[in-house]
C-alpha cells in the first residue's frame, strides 16, 4: 500500500469547513483513497472513499487531484462532535478492508 | 443493529497471566481483525480471518493467539500477559475487497 503524509494536527472554528489535505505521492492506479475517523480513543469510523473522480456523501466530501497524488478531505460545517482523529489511508482496492495501514492521522480540533 | 461487539472493555492484568477478549458481529461478515493501539500512536493488525477456520497473522502477531471456529465470532488470546501489551484492541469485521471496515468499541489492558 502507498505511504501517506498527513499534518499532526489542525484546528478549525465550529460552523467553519474543515479541509483536511494528505499526500500519496506514490499512489497506484489501483489503489483507493479511504479516510477513517476516531473520536476519543473509540473504535475507527469510515468516513467516505474514492478511486479519482470526487466523492461526496453526508458526511463528508473527497476531492482527489487530477495526478491522485494529493487528496483533501472536507467537512463542511464542522461541529464540535467533529474532534477527532482523521486517517488518510490508501489502498489496493482487492486487499481487504481491515488489512488497511493506519498511520499516526491527523488530530483536528474544532473549536467553539 | 449491534455491530462488532467486544467484551470486556476494561481489564487489568498481572505479568504472566492469561486472558480471552472476546469479539462477535451480527452482519455476517467474513473478514475480521484485531487491531492494538498504544497511547497517541495509529493502529497495529494483529491477526485477521478471511473466514471460519483461516486465520493468518498480521504486522505485530507475537504474544497473542486467535481461532475462528464460527462466522460471527474472533476471540484474540494473551497466554503470558505482559507489560508491553498494555494498550486499546479494537475488533473489525467487512466484507470481502473493496468495503470499509467496521470497528467495535475497544477493550482497555492494562498489564501490571
Amino acid at each position: 500500500d502507498a505511504k501517506t503524509t498527513q499534518p499532526t494536527s489542525m484546528d478549525c472554528a465550529e460552523g467553519r469547513a474543515a479541509n483536511l489535505p494528505c499526500n500519496h505521492s506514490t499512489i497506484s492506479g489501483n489503489e483507493y483513497v479511504y479516510w477513517y475517523r476516531q473520536i476519543h480513543s473509540q473504535g475507527p469510523q469510515y468516513i467516505i472513499h474514492g478511486l479519482k473522480n470526487n466523492e461526496t456523501n453526508e458526511m463528508a466530501s473527497l476531492i482527489i487531484t487530477e495526478d491522485r497524488k494529493s487528496s483533501t478531505l472536507i467537512l463542511p460545517h464542522a461541529t464540535l462532535r467533529d474532534t477527532a482523529v482523521y486517517y488518510c489511508i490508501v489502498r489496493v482496492a482487492s486487499t481487504n478492508a481491515g488489512k488497511s495501514t493506519f498511520g499516526d492521522g491527523t488530530t483536528l480540533t474544532v473549536k467553539p | 443493529n449491534a455491530g462488532v461487539t467486544q467484551t470486556p472493555k476494561f481489564r487489568i492484568l498481572k505479568i504472566g497471566q492469561s486472558m480471552t477478549l472476546q469479539c462477535a458481529q451480527d452482519m455476517n461478515h467474513n473478514y475480521m481483525y484485531w487491531y492494538r493501539q498504544d497511547p497517541g500512536m495509529g493502529l497495529k493488525l494483529i491477526y485477521y480471518s478471511v473466514g471460519a477456520g483461516i486465520t493468518d497473522k498480521g504486522e505485530v502477531p507475537n504474544g497473542y493467539n486467535v481461532s475462528r471456529s464460527t462466522t460471527e465470532d474472533f476471540p484474540l488470546r494473551l497466554e503470558l500477559a505482559a507489560p508491553s501489551q498494555t494498550s486499546v484492541y479494537f475488533c473489525a469485521s467487512s466484507r470481502p475487497l473493496n468495503t470499509e471496515a467496521f470497528f467495535g468499541q475497544g477493550t482497555r489492558l492494562t498489564v501490571v
